[in-house]
């Protein structure tokens, strides 16, 4: 089965300092990766997403993430952290289907940014 | 991105009551849904899948009588929580995938809070 592991629990960073989410997947086949961002309260917004190609990834509001393949990794990472960067990060991993895509999340890393 | 919308926001129920909540993409077709259910400080975790005009697969450990699934159309899916109890109060978030894209779309969550 496949999962996904988020190593950090909770990471605090300074505001303008670089950031690196970790994200370690399991997996049979070649992996459709997402990263999701959470405010509280929220739904889940989508971040940037690997399905093949270039192993890196750019998503939105500056964020990229690097698809490893020898590593099984996704590290999601920001130049220059802001402080509205604060939420919680999950990790997420689906094979193509065709169709339908389903999920399976890491336990998330929740972010806190210092001012 | 393709818009999903969930309904309610919150909602606070006496226990032994049912709960319906609804989950619409506005301008995409569904043709399969997902339903998630997320603890406080927790991930996402996957109940089930519902397919337009078929019966819900249901993850292991969840209760299909419990939490009723219907996909009746291909842009609605509800899920109905019967006879709930203060156990069930959950984050709730479903997600939504159409037939030419692999991507899943997330509304933005019920906060269900039972008494």
């Amino acid at each position: 089965a496949q999962s996904v592991t988020q190593p950090d629990i909770h990471i605090t960073v300074s505001e303008g300092a670089s950031l690196e989410l970790r994200c370690n997947y399991s997996y049979g086949a070649t992996p459709y990766l997402f990263w999701y961002v959470q405010s509280p309260g929220q739904g889940l917004q989508l971040l940037l997403k690997y399905f093949s190609g270039d192993t890196l990834v750019q998503g939105i509001k500056g964020f990229e993430a690097e698809f490893k393949r020898s590593q099984s990794s996704f590290n999601l990472r920001k130049p220059s952290v802001h402080w509205s960067d604060a939420a919680e990060y999950f990790c997420a991993v689906t094979r193509n289907t065709g169709t339908a895509s389903k999920l399976t999340f890491g336990t998330g890393t929740r972010l806190q940014v210092t001012l | 991105g393709a818009v999903v919308s969930q309904h309610p926001s919150w909602v606070i129920c006496k226990s032994g009551t049912s709960v319906k909540i609804e989950c619409r993409s506005l301008d995409f077709q569904a043709t399969t849904m997902f339903w998630y259910r997320q603890f406080p400080k927790q991930s996402l975790m996957l109940m089930a899948t519902s397919n337009e005009g078929s019966k819900a697969t249901y993850e292991q450990g969840v209760e299909k009588d419990k939490f009723l699934i219907n996909h009746a159309s291909l842009t609605l899916s509800t899920l109905t929580v019967t006879s709930a109890h203060p156990e069930d109060s959950s984050f709730y978030i479903c997600s939504a995938s159409g037939a030419v894209n692999t991507e899943a779309f997330f509304g933005q969550g019920t906060r269900l809070t039972v008494v």
